[in-house]
């Protein structure tokens, strides 16, 4: 059972544009949601995050935007540059209880054309 | 600090043969992760440790995958015997985060480089 559906597998996106990928969980006992982002050959590291009692953060370029009644949550990347071609993860986890390792959704492979 | 270090970075192996794969976490870290990432399935928990014991495995596939954590600066995930649907890159993650802590920035996951497995 995936618990965590992202979409799109892949996504192209001009220079300058606002790269969107879309994430939607089902456990409402999650409380945390991060972004994981991973360039070739490495691990994924932590990109932004953001817990359920807000309906927006914002870091830099990039924006989480949270709808807790629709159990969504979606990566907006402004002004996208070839430097954020990488595989994005969005992923899921709550507080307490024995099972609190990350969720991942299975990833957006974005390419940024110049 | 040099980050999470995971051993080896490749590792091609024979059909049957057993392969371990090993991890030293950030230090200071209290929770390590072991995740199993392929094109099909994406990034999946295998197993959670924390404070060197075993918190959550049941994303452990079957009994041929075992993993260990015997001090907190060392673990390992053993495949005996390995099968070519083994092939995959597995990480090891480490958090300073303590169980039932909420997760934060702070608390985050940090991810070592993967050991691609390759079985033949």
């Amino acid at each position: 059972q995936q618990q965590v559906k992202q979409s799109p597998q892949s996504l192209i996106v001009q220079k300058g544009g606002i790269s969107i990928i879309n994430c939607a969980y089902e456990n409402t006992a999650f409380d945390y949601f991060p972004w994981y982002q991973q360039f070739p050959g490495k691990g994924p590291a932590l990109l932004i995050a953001i817990r359920p009692d807000v309906s927006e953060k914002k870091e830099g370029r990039f924006t989480i935007s949270f709808n807790k009644s629709a159990k969504q949550f979606s990566l907006h990347i402004m002004d996208s540059q070839p430097g954020d071609s990488a595989t994005y993860f969005c992923a899921a986890s709550m507080t307490g209880g024995g099972a609190d390792g990350l969720t991942f959704g299975k990833g957006t492979h974005l390419i940024i054309q110049p | 600090d040099a980050g999470v270090i995971q051993s080896p970075r490749h590792e091609v192996t024979e059909m049957g043969q057993e392969v371990t794969l090993r991890c030293k976490p950030i230090s200071g870290h209290n929770s390590l992760f072991w995740y199993r990432q392929t094109m099909m399935r994406g990034l999946e928990l295998l197993i959670y440790f924390n404070n060197n014991v075993p918190i959550d495995d049941s994303g452990m596939p079957e009994d041929r995958f075992s993993a260990k954590m015997p001090n907190a600066s060392f673990s390992t995930l053993k495949i005996q015997p390995s099968e070519p649907r083994d092939s995959a890159v597995y990480f090891c993650a480490s958090s300073p985060r303590t169980g039932g802590m909420g997760w934060d920035r702070g608390t985050e996951a940090f991810f070592g480089q993967g050991t691609r497995l390759t079985v033949v």
